[in-house]
Order: C-alpha cells, then structure tokens, then sequence
C-alpha cells in the first residue's frame, strides 16, 4: 500500500540513550516532515525537508538531528534522550503544502 | 502570537445529530486552512484545505466553511464511524512549509 511507514511502532528508552526513528515515504513526494504530539497540544513541528538534500529547523528542534537519507527516507535521531522527549512521533509527507500531508502511523516513545 | 484555537475540546452527539466544530484563528496572512481527521492510534488524514473566506468544502456528511476568523466543521447526521478527533491547522505568514495546529476536538457519536 502506498503511503508513510514509520519504525517502529513503541519504544521504550532510558535517559540519556540514542535511538533513531525511521520514516519512509513511496509517494515520491518531494517534502518530508517531523512532527511530535503531545495531549492537549496541538502537533509541533520538528524538522522538515523541503526537497532532497535540504533539512530546516521546526518549532520544537532542540534534542533532536535529522537526516534525509534520499528522496524516499528522512530520519529523527535522539542523541541523549531525556523524559521531555516523550511523546508520539509523526512522519509526514507531501507534493504541495495546500494538498494536505500524508501520516505515517506514529512512533510512540517513553523515556524512563 | 499566531495561535489556532478549536472548540469545543470534546463533542458527545447522538447518531443522526447535527451539530458544528470551530476552530478560530489568529495570524497575520492566512495563506491556507487545513482539516484532518484523527483516529486513535494512528497518524491524521487530511480533509479538505480552504483559502479565502467564504469558501466552502464537502465531503460525505462534512463541510467545512471559512470566515476572516474562523473556520467550522458541520456534521450533517452523523454516523458512529465519524466518530475521531478532528484537527485544524493554519498556514500562515511567509512559510511555505509550517503549519500552526489546534489541540483538536474529539468528537464521540454514540449509536
């Protein structure tokens, strides 16, 4: 099926551990994006790509690198993760903006 | 500050009850309106998009309305499978890229 997949699915990490989110896209779309959610917020942008070779800081960017591998795949890592850090991750993925993005199914991460 | 606000947090409708979604904005520039549709344990799917006031949009029972300030969802006789958490977003500004979100309204419709 065509669309965003994410890996994975839960995570559990301790404090100060790495781990790197994965997200690929089949679409060909040319923009990529990092999204966190967190309850009673609304979704906070992390980095986004807007073509292959090109990453740009969110809102939300501190904690976080990202790496758009080619026009198919864009990764979140976590260095040092830190309880702030918990929260469920969204990839997305789009042509245009004004065409609405397309989700991956989330990551959800806890950071003990 | 750009800021997105949706109300109400929550919505309990009986199936067959119409009722509304608002979702008020405050930017400078709005370039786009944005409805997704959440549902729990998985990533939004997007809805329509609007651009100027006035413009309206459907879908199925839903229709999404834009003024200067605010943007509705109308549900027309609804149905227990468009129960979700709905969500409003706001491109607005210089970015071609950035979206300002609402925290949603979760919508329940009990059969």
């Amino acid at each position: 099926n065509a669309g965003v997949t994410q890996t994975p699915k839960f995570q559990v990490l301790k404090t100060g551990q790495s781990m790197t989110l994965q997200c690929a896209q089949d679409m060909n779309h040319n923009s990529m994006y990092w999204y966190r959610q967190d309850p009673g917020m609304g979704l906070r942008l992390i980095y986004y790509s807007a073509s292959e070779g090109t990453t740009d800081k969110g809102e939300v960017p501190n904690g976080y690198n990202v790496s758009r591998l080619n026009k198919r795949e864009f990764s979140l890592r976590l260095e040092s993760a830190a309880p702030s850090q918990t929260s469920v991750y969204f990839c997305a993925s789009s042509w245009q903006l004004v065409y609405g993005y397309t989700f991956g199914s989330g990551t959800r991460l806890t950071v003990v | 500050e750009d800021q997105v606000t949706q109300s109400p947090e929550a919505l309990r409708l009986q199936e067959g009850e119409s009722s509304s979604l608002n979702c008020s904005y405050t930017v400078s520039g709005l370039r786009g309106l944005f409805w997704y549709r959440q549902d729990p344990g998985k990533g939004p799917e997007f809805l329509f998009t609007l651009y100027s006031a006035g413009e309206e949009k459907e879908k199925e029972r839903l229709k999404a309305t834009l003024t200067k300030k605010e943007s509705f969802l109308h549900i027309t006789a609804p149905k227990p499978e468009d129960s979700a958490t709905y969500l409003c977003a706001v491109q607005a500004g210089e970015s071609n890229y950035q979206l300002i979100w609402g925290a949603g309204t979760k919508l329940i419709i009990k059969p």
